[in-house]
């Protein structure tokens, strides 16, 4: 099994602060996805990083692979009271690609 | 486009009741998934569907839990029956390509309480 931790499990911080969550295993990943999920619905993709060392940038918020493809992190800037909510990472492998594998977590929460 | 679409959105019944959850995915995908988050845990995988044949079902806790597909197209998962650990919010997602580089659209869930 592999096993994807994210810390923290719980951040609170300020609007216009920058914040930063990571997602950590000891397995490699083919590809890992970020999504966001707000309560009563499901998860919603944020992005997809498949390379090595990759970033990818979509508006306020970055996001690297590690270049071994064990690690993520999602780092937002300036973050605003819509960016709250509980953030997942998931990961698929080679050998059982249509099966993701889920982290815990980290809800954020943003105030004004 | 149309999303993900589950039904119910919840559903109360008793141990060793049957129930019947379903799922509409976007038109056209061929990958359906099935997963699940029981109270406190992450969400954890069921099974795939590639049209109506079931790619991996590794994830099914038990035979309690029968998952089809008739026809590639909407899916149903039934629990029979119900146990108290079934409880938790089962989530169904689709995708064009079951290859995970292109991220999947999920549905909104049915929270399943067994009481």
């Amino acid at each position: 099994t592999q096993l994807l931790e994210q810390s923290p499990q719980f951040l609170s911080i300020q609007e216009g602060e920058n914040l930063t969550v990571y997602c950590n295993s000891s397995s490699v990943f083919s590809s890992l996805q970020w999504y966001r999920q707000e309560p009563g619905e499901g998860p919603v993709l944020l992005v997809t990083v498949v390379t090595g060392g990759e970033v990818k940038k979509l508006k306020r918020l970055t996001f690297q692979f590690g270049d071994a493809r064990k690690d993520s992190s999602l780092h937002i800037t300036a973050a605003q009271p819509g960016d709250t909510g509980l953030y997942l990472c998931a990961g698929a492998t080679t050998d059982s690609w249509g099966k993701l594998q889920f982290g815990a977590g980290t809800q954020v929460v943003v105030t004004p | 486009e149309a999303g993900v679409t589950q039904f119910p959105s919840h559903s109360v019944i008793e141990k060793g009741q049957t129930v019947t959850l379903r799922c509409d995915p976007i038109s056209g995908h061929d990958n359906l998934y099935w997963y699940r988050r029981v109270m406190g845990k992450e969400i954890k995988f069921l099974l795939h569907f590639v049209k109506e044949s079931k790619q991996d079902e590794s994830g099914m806790p038990n035979n309690r839990f029968l998952a089809e597909r008739t026809g590639g197209t909407y899916s149903t998962l039934k629990v029979q029956p119900a146990e108290l650990e079934d409880s938790g919010v089962y989530f169904c997602a689709s995708s064009q390509t079951g290859t995970g580089t292109f991220g999947y659209t999920f549905g909104s869930g049915t929270r399943l309480t067994v009481v």
